[in-house]
């Protein structure tokens, strides 16, 4: 089955740090850029970062540049997302999400995860 | 930043009405070298990921009812729903691909009236 599962989400004080994990399986994960979008509660979708096929090109939003590193291992099939000096408004659902096409740059999004939560609270 | 702006915020349609949504791009998502509109759509029911309806504007995904269209170009674009379904109540967003950071519109909540 083509699917993404997401992981490492949870309850962090503001400044802390978390790591997310993405697994891709049912397809050749090597071939795709992959994104993540995160989803404050309640509000809209914000694309946060995204990562070429190989890993030697990466992007961010300005408000997690810095703070947030985006990486992927192919050997394993997983994408993650280093996240520090959390903030506040970090809270949300962090959803992995596959281009629309293999060995391409679409930035159109056609698979995505379930997504995991994460929570930045005192 | 290219701002993503959709109208209304919400709207009720009666089962086999037509809907429409707009968005509406703060700069131009016509990429003129190929004719394309950088311009997606995406419907979001609650509890689930976003689901791709339609990218370059117009072109449906794969399994994506044909009641479902994209138009418009440039600046300015639109989402229908020929005939509204139960199973179409949902929150759409479009989402422009054109540059970095690619932003979405800030959604539209479609119920049934």
């Amino acid at each position: 089955e083509v699917q993404l599962v997401e992981s490492g989400g949870g309850l962090v004080q503001p400044g802390g740090s978390l790591r997310l994990s993405c697994a891709g399986s049912g397809f050749v994960f090597s071939d795709y850029w992959m994104s993540w979008v995160r989803q404050a509660p309640g509000k809209g979708l914000e694309w946060v970062a995204n990562i070429k096929q190989d890993g030697s090109e990466t992007y961010y939003v300005d408000s997690v540049k810095g703070r947030l590193i985006i990486s992927r291992d192919n050997a394993k099939n997983s994408l993650d997302l280093q996240m520090n000096s959390l903030r506040a408004e970090d809270t949300a659902l962090y959803y992995c999400a596959r281009d629309l096409r293999s060995r391409s740059q679409f930035d159109i999004f056609d698979l995505w995860g379930q997504g995991t939560m994460v929570t930045v609270s005192s | 930043d290219i701002v993503m702006t959709q109208s209304p915020d919400s709207l009720a349609v009666s089962l086999g009405e037509r809907a429409t949504i707009n968005c509406k791009s703060s700069q131009s998502l016509l990429f003129k070298s190929n004719g394309q509109n950088y311009l997606a759509w995406y419907q979001q029911k609650p509890g689930q990921p976003p689901k791709l309806l339609i990218y370059w504007a117009s072109t449906r995904e794969s399994g994506v009812p044909d009641r479902f269209s994209g138009g418009g170009s440039g600046t300015d674009f639109t989402l229908t729903i020929s005939s509204l379904q139960a199973d179409d109540v949902a929150v759409y967003y479009c989402q422009q691909y054109y540059d970095t950071p690619l932003t979405f519109g800030g959604g539209t909540k479609v119920e049934i009236k």
